[in-house]
């Protein structure tokens, strides 16, 4: 079985730009959630989505989006750039249930400049 | 609102001893779940062992263990017979029963493990 693929690993973008980061699920997982992960920090809850609809949001404004598509595949969309956004992102997919763990992908590095 | 606190930024360990990482978080909630996540340097956050509220009865995954004190709410990690790969960022994460899978972490704590 597969585990949680995100891309890219690495971005770097400037101030205002917009961005999309992709999520592949774990196979049979139709629940994926997004976190960001500033440096040093633990991940904060951005939003998660379970067969095609946002069924939960995080502290964070409009301009972050997501999307699931009907093979459980995810993106995330941040419109206008902010340093502060400069951060690990990180996919987790789980069962619809997910008291019994996520699983995590290895993030993507965004780099705000 | 839910916090988990973590009050060990970084801890040590030598290779084949025991260690323990605290964790407490604060609720008003009477049922939920607590896990432990180990990150490694490849990012990929990794559970390792988790507790139901409603569950007395401590957790445990071969080496990992846990001590689960609801009423102080308190849980901490056991780790026995540290191995060297078990160097990384642990994080403790709270989440609400029918939450919708919303994870609450904790700031981490760094373990090294020396040979």
């Amino acid at each position: 079985e597969t585990g949680v693929t995100q891309s890219p690993t690495h971005l770097i973008k400037t101030r205002g730009q917009q961005v999309t980061l992709r999520c592949s699920s774990q196979s049979g997982h139709n629940t994926v959630s997004w976190y960001q992960q500033a440096l040093g920090q633990g991940p904060q809850f951005i939003f998660q989505y379970y067969r095609e609809e946002e069924n939960g949001r995080g502290n964070f404004p409009p301009r972050f989006s997501g999307l699931q598509f009907p093979n459980y595949s995810s993106e995330l969309n941040v419109n206008a750039l902010e340093l502060d956004d400069s951060a690990l992102y990180l996919c987790a997919s789980s069962l619809a249930s997910p008291a019994y763990g996520y699983t995590f992908g290895s993030g993507t590095r965004l780099t705000v400049v | 609102a839910q916090t988990v606190t973590q009050s060990q930024p970084e801890m040590s360990v030598q290779e084949a001893e025991t260690v323990t990482l605290s964790c407490t978080y604060d609720t008003s909630e009477n049922n939920y779940y607590l896990f432990w996540y180990k990150q490694p340097p490849s990012r990929q956050m990794i559970l390792v062992i988790r507790q139901e509220a409603y569950k007395q009865q401590n957790a445990t995954e071969n080496r990992f263990s846990v001590n689960f004190q609801k009423a102080a709410k308190s849980f901490s990690l056991k780790i026995s017979d540290s191995q060297l790969g078990d160097t990384a960022m642990y994080f403790c994460a709270f989440m609400k029963y029918n939450q919708g899978g919303k994870l609450i972490f904790g700031q981490g704590t760094e373990l090294s493990v020396k040979p």
